[in-house]
């Protein structure tokens, strides 16, 4: 059965230093993944999304994410925070029929001036 | 103007009431979803569909329904309101093949 876990439930970094968020999943061929961000009291938002090709994505507000798949992670990176990019991130994966996505519990991160 | 609306955003309600949340998008998207959001548990799948004739359940569909007006429309049903689905709950929207789920604001439901 398809699995996301994000290990991290809470981060907390100053602001200006580098950030990165832990995913990994399960999944039985290969998966497409995503990030979202919620900010409070916000629906989500796609940050990026990997469906195939380099491994390596860009998305929004300067995050980028890797894909490995001998490691089944799909970490989410981003080289300075800014004090705005406090939320809660998911990551998700999907399924390649269906579309369903399987989230995970989300890191909830907080960014100290 | 959003692509995804969600209607009410704020919700009360008592035990055994029925209730409905409403979702309509602007995207032209044929396939809906509805998630519950519930702290520490992530988003979990409630019912989706996949054009106006084609429903499915989810993850959790205990205790919900659903219905598909139009396209543009799909409505979340709680018969019979419990608190325990006392939580956020999210529509989506998205296009084959594969691509990007789009949410809209949230539900925040209460039942007391």
């Amino acid at each position: 059965a398809q699995s996301v876990t994000q290990p991290d439930i809470h981060i907390t970094v100053s602001e200006g230093a580098s950030l990165e968020l832990r995913c990994n999943y399960s999944y039985g061929a290969t998966p497409y993944l995503f990030w979202y961000v919620q900010s409070p009291g916000q629906g989500l938002q796609l940050l990026l999304k990997y469906f195939s090709g380099d491994t390596l994505v860009q998305g929004i507000k300067g995050f980028e994410a890797e894909f490995k798949r001998s490691q089944s992670s799909f970490n989410l990176r981003k080289p300075s925070v800014h004090w705005s990019d406090a939320a809660e991130y998911f990551c998700a994966v999907g399924a390649a029929i269906t579309d369903k996505l399987i989230f995970g519990t989300g890191t909830r991160l907080q960014v100290f001036p | 103007d959003a692509d995804v609306t969600q209607t009410p955003r704020n919700r009360i309600t008592k035990t055994g009431k029925r209730i409905m949340l409403e979702c309509s998008q602007t995207k032209g998207h044929d396939r809906m979803y509805w998630y519950r959001q519930d702290p520490g548990l992530g988003l979990q799948l409630i019912y989706y569909s996949f054009d106006v004739k084609d429903i499915n359940k989810g993850e959790i569909s205990d205790g919900y329904s659903v219905s598909r007006q139009a396209q543009a429309k799909f409505s979340l049903s709680l018969e019979s309101a419990i608190p325990n689905q006392t939580a956020l709950y999210f529509c989506a929207t998205s296009d084959p093949p594969q691509e990007t789920q789009y949410f809209g604001p949230g539900t925040r439901l209460l039942v007391l």
